[in-house]
């Protein structure tokens, strides 16, 4: 069965460090993966795909992904942690768009 | 460009009663999808629809039921309202049936007591 794991369900960084968030899928084939970020009652937002190409992807707000294909893995990162980062994270994949596969996300506390 | 809405925003039902959601798809998009997320998980995807007609279904019984109008605008009908029925349901739109980005809407959070 497809499915996307995230192993952390809470992470707590300062401001200015650096996170990295993990992601491990399981598919058939290689999928499309794609990073979202929710705020509080809100909607999901993208932060950034890999559909092939360049294993290292450039997203919004200063978010980066590297896909490793021999872990199975899409990692997210960022250098520098802001507050305004604080949110809930989800990592998906999907080979049909509508039908995607959601990790259960990892909530992110930026502390001062 | 308009990007998806759905209402209402909030609702609280009782068990045994009948909802309706509304999406309206980002302009271009022929496909959407509804997902509900409950309470510190994953968004779960229930259907897809392209083109008026389901297109793939997740793991959820017959009581939940979708349509899709020549416009694109999509209504999710869940009846026979259960407690756990309780979360947030999410509409996504998309380009088409392939792989890709979705664009999500705010959400419905639906309560039921």
């Amino acid at each position: 069965a497809q499915s996307v794991t995230q192993p952390d369900i809470h992470i707590t960084v300062s401001e200015g460090a650096s996170l990295e968030l993990r992601c491990n899928y399981s598919y058939g084939a290689t999928p499309y993966l794609f990073w979202y970020v929710q705020s509080p009652g809100q909607g999901l937002q993208l932060l950034l795909k890999y559909f092939s190409g360049d294993t290292l992807v450039q997203g919004i707000k200063g978010f980066e992904a590297e896909f490793k294909r021999s872990q199975s893995s899409f990692n997210l990162r960022k250098p520098s942690v802001h507050w305004s980062d604080a949110a809930e994270y989800f990592c998906a994949a999907n080979t049909n768009a509508g039908k995607s596969t959601f990790g259960d996300g990892t909530t992110l506390t930026v502390k001062p | 460009e308009t990007g998806v809405t759905q209402s209402p925003t909030h609702l609280i039902k009782t068990r045994g009663q009948q909802v309706t959601l509304r999406c309206s798809s980002q302009s271009g998009h022929n496909t959407v999808s509804w997902y509900q997320q409950a309470l510190g998980q994953g968004p779960q995807f229930i259907f897809q629809y392209y083109r008026e007609e389901e297109n793939g279904r997740g793991n959820f019984p017959p009581r939940f039921s979708g349509l899709q109008f020549p416009n694109y605008s999509s209504e999710l009908n869940v009846n026979a309202l259960e407690l756990d029925d309780s979360a947030l349901y999410l509409c996504a739109s998309s380009f088409s049936r392939g792989p890709g980005e979705l664009f999500f809407g705010e959400g419905s959070r639906l309560t039921v007591l």
